[in-house]
């Protein structure tokens, strides 16, 4: 099993360019988290789903949208990137209940010049 | 403020020492996280309770309700324990909060 994975690994964009980070699990999870961290602050819940076919907002959502259009996938999309999206972003998954044990991702370090 | 508080910020002992470290937060919760961070950035899950005491291998977790505290143990520390751990809270609104971390060296 190769758990949580995510890709791309490391990217640097332009201000206005647009992304998509991509989320995957093996584990037949039914909860998904994308989380970013930065220097000094705790992880901040940008979107998480309960579901597939289904996303809620979190404590940072603003300049971001989701999409789980299969179980197995958690997509983060950035439309207009902007400088202050400079940050690691984190997946994760969770089996039992949404916000239970959860099982993270290596993480996506985004550069917005 | 941050609703979770951790300390010490940072930390270093020596190979064989006690480890603690510190979580408080403000209100009722239902559960709280420890999570390890790897130098490497990999996050790990350690523990969830909502009380009492957990234990697994030199890690052990309490949690005291009335005090709104948590600490985590590390007995007999070893270098690779050198990590940022992470204290999460989720309380009764449905968010899961995080603390900022503390930062753990230990040396040989």
């Amino acid at each position: 099993n190769a758990g949580v994975t995510q890709t791309p690994k490391f990217r640097v964009l332009k201000t206005g360019q647009s992304m998509t980070l991509l989320c995957a699990q093996d584990m037949n999870h039914e909860y998904m988290y994308w989380y970013r961290q930065d220097p000094g602050m705790g992880l901040r819940l940008i979107h998480y789903s309960v579901g597939e076919g289904t996303t809620a907002k979190g404590e940072v959502p603003d300049g971001y949208n989701v999409s789980r259009l299969k179980k197995q996938n958690f997509l983060l999309g950035l439309e207009s990137a902007a400088p202050s999206q400079t940050s690691v972003y984190f997946c994760a998954s969770s089996y039992s209940s949404v916000w239970g044990t959860q099982y993270f991702g290596p993480g996506t370090r985004l550069l917005v010049l | 403020k941050n609703e979770v508080e951790q300390s010490p910020q940072n930390l270093t002992a020596q190979e064989g020492e006690f480890i603690t470290i510190n979580c408080s937060y403000s209100v009722g919760i239902s559960a709280l996280h420890w999570l390890q961070q790897h130098p490497g950035g990999g996050i790990v899950s350690l523990f969830m309770l909502s009380s009492g005491k957990k234990k697994h291998g030199r890690l052990i977790a309490t949690i005291n309700i009335q005090e709104k505290h948590s600490s985590l143990h590390i007995t007999a520390s070893h270098p690779r324990d050198s990590a940022v751990y992470i204290c999460a809270v989720r309380y009764n609104t449905d968010k899961l909060i995080f603390g900022t971390g503390t930062r753990l060296q230990v040396f040989p």
